[in-house]
């Protein structure tokens, strides 16, 4: 089964500093890769989604993550981060054909003032 | 955009009871739902998958005689924790996809709260 694994557990970054969180997947044939966050309080929200195509993937609120296969990498980025980027972000791959998702350890972010 | 709602946000229960979290699709139908635990800093852990009309598929390790998972229609399902022990204490989520394929992305509910004391 697929899989995907988290770098950083936890990362504290002042406003306007830039992003990277890191992911890899286990999996080296067809590949469906998701980032989401949940911010303090809230659900989980889907930021973006890999299915095909461009690598470079842009999502919500200035989020994009860039699928590069040689190295198993899914990378979520981001420029210019603001405190309410503040959350925990998840990378998931589909983990079977009914699309149950296989979360990774999960990315604690704060974004100081 | 598709809404999933999960009732109750929190519970608190005493250690013995059964509690019932519902989970439900509010402007989709939802085939498939999933639900979740979450212990505090760490991932989302698949509990099981819950299918319309059918028996949940339970993952490994997760007890089905405990965590007992209604799917009666299109867009509710049930999750039960019976004889609730404080080690259950924990944050459940359900999840559902608005479109039937497999690689759409999953709707959250926020998620309920289970305290048992």
């Amino acid at each position: 089964a697929q899989s995907v694994s988290q770098h950083n557990h936890h990362v504290i970054l002042s406003e306007a500093a830039s992003l990277e969180l890191g992911c890899n997947y286990s999996y080296g044939g067809t590949v469906n890769l998701f980032w989401y966050v949940q911010y303090p309080g809230q659900h989980l929200q889907l930021l973006l989604k890999y299915f095909s195509g461009d690598p470079l993937v842009k999502g919500i609120k200035g989020f994009e993550a860039e699928f590069i296969k040689s190295k198993f990498s899914f990378n979520l980025r981001k420029p210019s981060v603001q405190w309410s980027d503040t959350a925990e972000y998840f990378c998931a791959v589909p983990a079977d054909s009914w699309g149950k998702l296989q979360f990774g350890a999960g990315t604690q972010v704060v974004v100081t003032p | 955009g598709a809404v999933v709602s999960q009732h109750p946000s929190w519970v608190i229960c005493k250690s013995g009871t059964s509690v019932k979290i519902e989970c439900r699709s509010l402007d989709f139908q939802a085939t498939t739902m999933f639900w979740y635990r979450q212990f505090p800093k760490q991932s989302l852990m698949l509990m099981a998958t819950s299918n319309e009309g059918s028996k949940a598929t339970y993952e490994q390790g997760v007890e089905k005689d405990k965590f007992l998972i209604n799917h009666a229609s299109l867009t509710l399902s049930t999750l039960t924790v019976t004889s609730a022990h404080p080690e259950d204490s924990s944050f459940y989520i359900c999840s559902a996809r608005s479109e039937n394929q497999y690689n759409s992305p999953l709707h959250f509910g926020n998620g309920t709260r289970l305290t048992v004391t």
